[in-house]
């Protein structure tokens, strides 16, 4: 299994721009999660999912949208980026919430100038 | 889900145990207590998970008071690998609340 894979590990845009940031997990997952985390801080959750069609808010959502269409991909889409948005963003699925294990990927490191 | 408190930072030497202490006094009697790390850039880590029994597994040992009100995660004999942060969190198991993590505490294991 490859886990929970992200794409692209690393990218700059410019204020006003927008893009979209792939997550994909082959463990069957119902849930799957994005985070965000700013430089010495904790991670914050943007949204999450409880399966395919099915999204929610977490603590920082504004200026970002998902959508799950399938069990396997959860995107993650930035309209307008703005300096504030410069993060890196950790996507992570689990079987279900609360106290399973959620597994992470390797992150996605933007740069918005 | 109840608040956790954790040093902001804490020094270890190199083969010796590393004791990362979580206060966590507003725990209800159905949360559990998680341990995930962190290490430099990369997503974090599950490490270990309990609710009233001290747990242990190939990666750490977790000790819970009686009281439940307080947790250490034991990292029997740390290594350069074990630097990372340490996140402390309490949840329920069946919880629809997602994980919150907080600042979590700076390990550094000096050779």
């Amino acid at each position: 299994n490859a886990g929970v894979t992200q794409t692209p590990k690393f990218r700059i845009l410019k204020i006003g721009q927008s893009m979209t940031l792939q997550c994909t997990q082959d463990m069957n997952h119902n849930y799957m999660y994005w985070y965000r985390q700013d430089p010495g801080m904790g991670l914050k959750l943007i949204y999450y999912s409880v399966g395919a069609g099915i999204t929610d808010k977490g603590e920082v959502p504004n200026g970002y949208n998902v959508s799950r269409s399938t069990t396997e991909d959860f995107p993650l889409r930035l309209e307008l980026a703005a300096p504030s948005q410069t993060s890196v963003y950790f996507c992570a699925s689990s079987y279900s919430t609360g106290g399973y294990e959620q597994y992470f990927g390797p992150g996605t490191r933007l740069t918005v100038t | 889900d109840a608040k956790t408190t954790q040093p902001p930072s804490m020094d270890c030497a190199e083969g010796r145990a590393a004791n990362l202490p979580c206060n966590h006094s507003t725990i209800s009697g159905n949360e559990y207590v998680y341990w995930y790390r962190q290490i430099h850039s990369q997503g974090p880590q599950y490490i270990i998970h309990g609710l009233k029994n001290n747990e242990t597994n190939e990666m750490a040992s977790l000790i819970i008071t009686e009281d439940r009100k307080s947790s250490t995660l034991i990292l029997p004999h740390a290594t350069l690998r074990d630097t990372a942060v340490y996140y402390c969190i309490v949840l329920l198991w069946t919880g629809n609340t997602p994980l919150v993590f907080g600042k979590g505490t700076r390990l550094s294991v000096i050779a």
